[in-house]
């Protein structure tokens, strides 16, 4: 089966500026995650949704950031406007519902400058 | 959230077993053990988890101690391949939510 798509690979703005990340999930993976991870840390988990509901976003932060998952298949992260602490990489994941197993793409590296 | 403990670094030989050590003290009863890896510019990666037997699959075994205090991660050749950052990770049974620390960073010398 494929895997979970990430769009961009790479993206480099500046400050103030706005980005977008787009992540297809495995097909027939209800939940899907957004994770942040700066470097050598552990990811961050942003938010999580169940088909197109959102089950926790407690670590968002809401005033800059934005998700969504229209038809609980393909989401979207938004960014506006950036800070240079949000230089990251952004990691998508999916899971069947139910699962403990989730599955990562290959996430978008953003560089704020 | 439960916490884990884990070595920052560990080194080991092509073709021997490694143990990789995950201590979690205040773990509860409902608490699940993870083991997830990342290889280097790489999404992470499953590959076992646990609630109190030991388990095994095609990728790992993970022992888990008769408290649960505790646990291993054993990869029972260690390839070249498998040179990556070892995250130890739990949770609680109803929640699928994930809390990552830093993880051990696994170096494999052939």
């Amino acid at each position: 089966e494929a895997g979970v798509a990430q769009s961009p690979r790479y993206k480099i703005i500046e400050k103030r500026q706005s980005v977008a990340f787009w992540c297809n999930p495995i097909s027939g993976h209800a939940t899907l995650y957004w994770y942040q991870q700066i470097l050598g840390q552990g990811p961050k988990l942003l938010i999580q949704f169940q088909n197109n509901g959102v089950v926790d976003d407690s670590q968002l932060p809401k005033d800059r950031f934005s998700a969504e998952r229209l038809k609980g298949v393909d989401s979207t992260l938004k960014i506006q406007p950036a800070k240079l602490e949000d230089s990251a990489v952004y990691l998508c994941a999916s899971s069947r519902f139910g699962s403990y197993e989730q599955y990562f793409g290959p996430g978008t590296r953003l560089t704020v400058t | 959230d439960a916490k884990t403990t884990q070595p920052n670094s560990m080194e080991s030989n092509e073709e021997e077993p490694v143990h990789l050590p995950c201590n979690h003290s205040t773990i509860s009863g409902t608490d699940y053990i993870h083991w997830y890896r990342q290889l280097p510019s790489q999404g992470p990666e499953y590959v076992i988890h646990g609630l109190t037997s030991n388990v095994n699959n095609r990728m790992a075994s993970l022992a888990i101690a008769e408290d649960r205090k505790s646990s291993t991660l054993i990869l029972h050749r260690a390839t070249l391949r498998d040179a990556a950052v070892y995250y130890c990770i739990l949770n609680a049974g109803n929640n699928r939510k994930l809390i990552w620390g830093l993880g051990t960073s696994l170096a494999v010398n052939p």
